[in-house]
């Protein structure tokens, strides 16, 4: 049973350009969730989607960023324009019901880094 | 609001040392609270969890118990090992639509 499986591991993107992040959930699991960590710090919310449906964006910025989980296929967290201050690892997470008992299972992120 | 306070770090120790790490909560509802740990480059990997006051989570000799009279979630281990190192999160969850993580607790475990 694979795991939450991110990709890249790894992008490299000059200021201005555009970011793509993509987050295949764990087989069975419908919720999926993104966090950012900045250098030397914890994981921050970012959004929570379930398949078609933004469920909580509270965390996200309010420009530039945007989330979409589609009926088939990844979620994909897209970032435009980005800058330097974008630099960071995403994680995504996922789980199988909106359950505060439920655990969230992370990827092993994407470190972007803004050039 | 919901949040998370743990022990900065970084903390180092000598194999077979004795470790705790303190977690406190604040949060609005009745949380869940985690025990998450990053190694070097990966994702947090689930290390326990207690979702209710006086349960005690266990995981490959860590510990922590629930303490609603504390809002406390402290990580134990009576015997660290040097595969220990890596950054440890604490972090709790009320509604499941989000987790509340702590800023890092970096542990280096010295031969």
């Amino acid at each position: 049973n694979a795991g939450v499986m991110q990709n890249p591991r790894h992008l490299v993107r000059r200021r201005g350009q555009e970011a793509r992040l993509r987050c295949s959930p764990m087989k069975g699991h419908s919720h999926v969730y993104w966090y950012r960590q900045l250098p030397e710090e914890g994981l921050k919310f970012m959004v929570y989607l379930q398949k078609e449906n933004i469920i909580d964006e509270s965390g996200m910025p309010k420009e530039r960023f945007s989330a979409e989980f589609p009926k088939e296929g990844p979620s994909i967290l897209r970032i435009q324009q980005v800058v330097r201050g974008d630099s960071a690892a995403y994680f995504c997470a996922s789980s199988s019901l909106r359950d505060h008992q439920e655990t969230q299972y992370f990827g092993p992120g994407t470190r972007l880094l803004v050039l | 609001g919901d949040s998370v306070t743990q022990m900065e770090g970084p903390v180092t120790l000598s194999e077979e040392a004795f470790l705790t790490i303190n977690c406190t909560y604040t949060a609005t509802g009745y949380p869940s609270l985690f025990w998450y740990v990053q190694y070097p480059g990966e994702g947090l990997q689930l290390l326990l969890k207690a979702t209710k006051a006086d349960d005690k989570g266990s995981n490959k000799g860590f510990e922590a118990t629930y303490r609603k009279e504390t809002t406390s979630f402290h990580l134990e281990k009576g015997s660290v090992q040097v595969s220990d190192s890596a950054v440890y999160f604490c972090a709790l969850s009320v509604t499941g639509n989000q987790f509340y993580f702590g800023t890092g607790t970096s542990l280096t475990v010295i031969p």
